[in-house]
């Protein structure tokens, strides 16, 4: 079946570049998407891609996918104390309706 | 810019009860979902729903579980009998028609319900 694995953790400076990782398994993917949760709240759909794609840029956002690694990454350009979130890695088959969610990463932005 | 709602934000019960957690998918959208998330683990898959019917759903969408679409707003899943282990965030989510533009499938969530049982 999927799966999805993120590091739980990543933490950097204000200003500076962040880039959170995913893996996922099923090379089926269709859709991989990338939802941020801030304390308390739902889950904010930020970007998503094509998996026929490599690269997306959505203003301080980019996603860049490689298919051969079944690696996805996000980079936030300068990072905002209000970056600061859990950011979820997800994939969604082609032909299925049902999102398999990564566990999320804690982005910690230090002032 | 439109978005999906849902009510309660929190909504404690004791176990055996039943429980209805309501939601107003984006009104121009025909997909919803429900996916849940027990504190500390990932967002779960229950269910989806599309034209009065369950078009997909997860094991762990069993009998206890049931959705409803009970007028032309509303979406709403129900508990009949709560355990201690549904104690989690319930998330619902709603998506535009899959005609093969790539933004109408995505899913767009609402800010969670969290249900405790006691």
């Amino acid at each position: 079946g999927e799966d999805v694995e993120q590091s739980l953790f990543l933490s950097v400076r204000e200003g500076d570049s962040s880039v959170i990782n995913c893996t996922y398994t099923d090379s089926s993917s269709t859709y991989l998407y990338w939802y941020k949760q801030e304390p308390g709240a739902g889950l904010q759909l930020l970007t998503y891609i094509f998996s026929n794609m490599d690269m997306k840029q959505d203003q301080r956002l980019t996603v860049l996918l490689n298919k051969k690694d079944k690696h996805l990454s996000l980079r936030i350009a300068d990072t905002q104390t209000g970056d600061s979130a859990i950011y979820f890695c997800a994939e969604r088959l082609g032909g299925y309706q049902k999102v398999t969610f990564g566990t999320g990463t804690k982005l910690q932005v230090i002032p | 810019e439109p978005e999906v709602t849902q009510t309660p934000s929190h909504q404690v019960t004791q176990m055996g009860q039943e429980v209805i957690l309501r939601c107003v998918p984006i009104s121009n959208h025909l997909y919803f979902y429900w996916y849940r998330q027990i504190l500390g683990q990932k967002v779960e898959f229950l269910v989806s729903f599309y034209n009065n019917e369950i078009s997909e759903k997860s094991e762990i969408f069993d009998d206890q579980f049931s959705v409803e679409r009970p007028d032309g707003s509303n979406f709403t899943l129900k508990i009949r009998s709560t355990k201690l282990e549904d104690s989690a965030m319930y998330f619902c989510a709603s998506s535009a028609w899959r005609g093969g533009a790539e933004v109408a499938d995505t899913q767009y969530f609402g800010p969670g319900t969290r249900l405790t049982v006691l």
